[in-house]
């Protein structure tokens, strides 16, 4: 079946315009997941969605970024005012509940 | 809160060498799961571990589940160098489920 997919693939912006970044779960899962990674570096976490709960939104860097999740699925993730500082690989999982999570391919953010 | 610390943090290595890396914490997790990120791509699960002092493998890939299920291992046997990549363990957060992921081991093999 389809895993989860995010667009775009490849994102440049000027700082201070605003980005939507994608994401299409599995189908069925009940978990969202969003990572920012930099080059080489580990995962940090951006912000968790489970079925109707509140989200999870400690790891957001600032208030430039909100997420939002529509009718338990597709998810976006929205920068404000981009910085050079956030030019990295924004990663989306999903998972059944608690379960392994599995990755989309990311998108690469790079402000100019 | 729960958190996972991985070693090394990189390792470089030759060609048919055997590789060993762990995660450890000073909490207790109920499920450890081991991912790996090849180079522009998203991380993909490896091997999944759900009882204490499991042992699972996957072709040249073994994890294990510690007994005190505060940490696990994997090993690599006989690397080649598609296993370049970074190793990232995680487990959920006792409280939420959230997945809390380890800082990653780089590894790098020299054929």
């Amino acid at each position: 079946g389809a895993g989860v997919s995010q667009s775009p693939s490849n994102k440049v912006t000027e700082k201070g315009k605003d980005v939507e970044l994608r994401c299409d779960p599995i189908s069925g899962h009940t978990a969202l997941y969003w990572y920012r990674q930099s080059l080489g570096q580990g995962l940090e976490f951006l912000i968790y969605f489970q079925g109707n709960s509140a989200p999870d939104k400690s790891g957001l860097p600032s208030d430039r970024f909100s997420a939002e999740r529509t009718g338990g699925s597709v998810s976006t993730l929205t920068i404000q005012r981009t910085q050079q500082e956030d030019s990295a690989v924004y990663l989306c999982a999903s998972s059944f509940y608690q379960n392994e999570q599995f990755f989309g391919p990311g998108t690469r953010l790079t402000v100019l | 809160g729960q958190q996972l610390n991985q070693s090394p943090q990189s390792m470089f290595i030759q060609e048919g060498e055997d590789v060993s890396m762990n995660c450890t914490s000073s909490s207790i997790f109920n499920t450890w799961l081991w991912y790996k990120q090849d180079p522009g791509e998203g991380p993909v699960l490896l091997i999944a571990l759900y009882k204490a002092g499991e042992l699972t493998s996957n072709g040249r890939l073994t994890a294990q589940f510690g007994i005190t299920r505060k940490d696990s291992f994997l090993n690599i046997s006989a690397s080649i160098p598609s296993d370049v990549g970074i190793y990232f363990c995680a487990g959920p957060s006792y409280n939420t489920g959230k997945l809390i992921f380890g800082q990653g081991t780089t590894l790098q093999v020299k054929p």
